[in-house]
């Protein structure tokens, strides 16, 4: 079945270090979203991207999604403590699960001040 | 504006219990998701429903757990008989269409440990 897979699953940094998650589907995705979840809540939407190469920015965050559209990153500038939190990618379904979303296991951020 | 709200935020039930986990979707938003997530672990897809119909619940176990979304009033998880193995943070979600296209809201979840 469809698969969305995400490495690292750990990543521990000291603060002012960049970091990096990769996300990798087994079929071509239509789009591909992001969130985070904060240790002990739920998680939120942080962005979609939806074109083939599209690259999108929020502040020190930058998105990008692969020419396949099979793979994407989330690579963070200089993290801060607050950036502390797990990084979920997740891509739709198709056919008979096109309604839902799969869901990459995460990386999980610490980082040390 | 509220967004989506789950009750309880802390269950807990004694093994052969049953579990009623609520879930009210964002205001407008008809499309309700239910995630399972054990301590360290990633969001497992139980069921995506809309309202009165069960859309897609491969990812529910065929026994003891059942999801519905009334007409009226919240979409209701329902765990009968419940087992140790069952004990986990349950989120719901809901999207304003179906999630291919747009971002689901979670809510806060309803963490359930099983004594």
């Amino acid at each position: 079945g469809q698969q969305v897979m995400q490495i690292p699953q750990y990543q521990h940094v000291q603060e002012g270090e960049d970091f990096t998650t990769y996300c990798n589907s087994s079929t071509t995705l239509s789009n591909i979203q992001w969130y985070k979840q904060r240790p002990g809540g739920h998680p939120v939407f942080l962005i979609q991207l939806v074109k083939s190469g599209e690259v999108k920015k929020q502040k020190r965050l930058t998105f990008q999604f692969g020419e396949a559209k099979k793979n994407s990153s989330l690579h963070i500038t200089a993290t801060q403590t607050t950036d502390v939190g797990t990084y979920f990618c997740a891509g739709p379904g198709r056919g008979s699960t096109l309604g839902r979303l799969y869901f990459g296991r995460g990386t999980q951020l610490t980082v040390w001040p | 504006n509220a967004g989506v709200m789950q009750n309880p935020r802390h269950l807990v039930r004694r093994r052969g219990q049953e579990a009623r986990l609520r879930c009210s979707p964002m205001k407008g938003h008809s499309h309700v998701y239910w995630y399972r997530q054990l301590p360290e672990e990633g969001l497992k897809f139980m069921v995506y429903l809309q309202k009165e119909n069960i859309i897609d619940e491969s990812g529910m176990p065929k026994e003891r757990f059942s999801a519905e979304f009334p007409k009226e009033g919240p979409s209701i998880l329902r765990i009968q008989q419940v087992v140790r193995g069952d004990s986990a943070a349950y989120f719901c979600a809901s999207s304003a269409g179906t999630s291919g296209n747009n971002e689901q809201f979670f809510g806060p979840g309803t963490r359930l440990t099983v004594l």
